[in-house]
């Protein structure tokens, strides 16, 4: 069975600086990788979807790589702004969508 | 599209009550994913379909859950009878493929 791991559970970081999220997965046999965004009380909100013969994605600060060998992904998220303060989640698609447990950012004005 | 829509939004019962989450997915995705997120377990698969057939539901708690999907256009998810256990986020999310679309969710609380 599919395993996704997310390091760090949470990160604090000040304002401006350049950060890096990190996703794992034991079985390289993916179609999709995909990240999401997910703030408080809401539903998750797709930002980058990688697919398995990518290497990487990229929207505006946001740029998602993608390592199938490995079975890593990271997503970095370029001068960080209190707004980008939320909970991110990487899922693989195999024959459904496998999640990790996320990444809490807060993001300090 | 108006994207994945799901109601209510919130949902408050007492326990052995019957509680029925509705889902409407996007026209044309195969595939429909119900989902639960607590704390302390994160995102659970609960079922998903695919042409509106039940494709796996081993994530279904226990008997007390279930799910339909009459047609491509709607989706249910029953708790009978409910427990606060239960009292958790439901989601919706809809797939054409290896990308995933999700709802807004159903905050359920039962006391």
């Amino acid at each position: 069975k599919q395993e996704v791991t997310q390091i760090p559970a949470a990160l604090s970081v000040p304002e401006g600086e350049n950060l890096v999220l990190n996703c794992s997965f034991t079985d390289s046999a993916i179609y999709n990788l995909q990240w999401f965004r997910q703030d408080p009380g809401k539903g998750l909100t797709s930002l980058l979807l990688i697919q398995s013969s990518q290497r990487e994605q990229t929207s505006g600060r946001l740029n998602a790589s993608l390592d199938k060998s490995s079975g890593r992904s990271t997503l970095y998220i370029a001068a960080s702004q209190p707004g980008d303060s939320a909970t991110y989640l990487c899922a693989v698609t195999g024959n459904q969508f496998y999640f990790g447990t996320g990444t809490s950012l807060t993001v300090i004005p | 599209d108006a994207g994945v829509i799901q109601s209510p939004r919130h949902e408050v019962t007492e326990m052995g009550q019957e509680v029925t989450l509705r889902c409407k997915p996007i026209s044309g995705h195969d595939y429909l994913f119900w989902y639960r997120q607590t704390m302390m377990r994160g995102l659970e698969l609960l079922i998903y379909f695919n042409n509106n057939v039940p494709i796996d539901d081993s994530g279904m708690p226990e008997d007390r859950f279930s799910a339909k999907m009459p047609n491509a256009s709607f989706s249910t998810l029953k708790i009978q009878p409910s427990e606060p256990r239960d009292s958790a986020v439901y989601f919706c999310a809809s797939s054409p493929g290896h990308e995933a679309f999700f709802g807004q969710g159903t905050r359920l609380t039962v006391v």
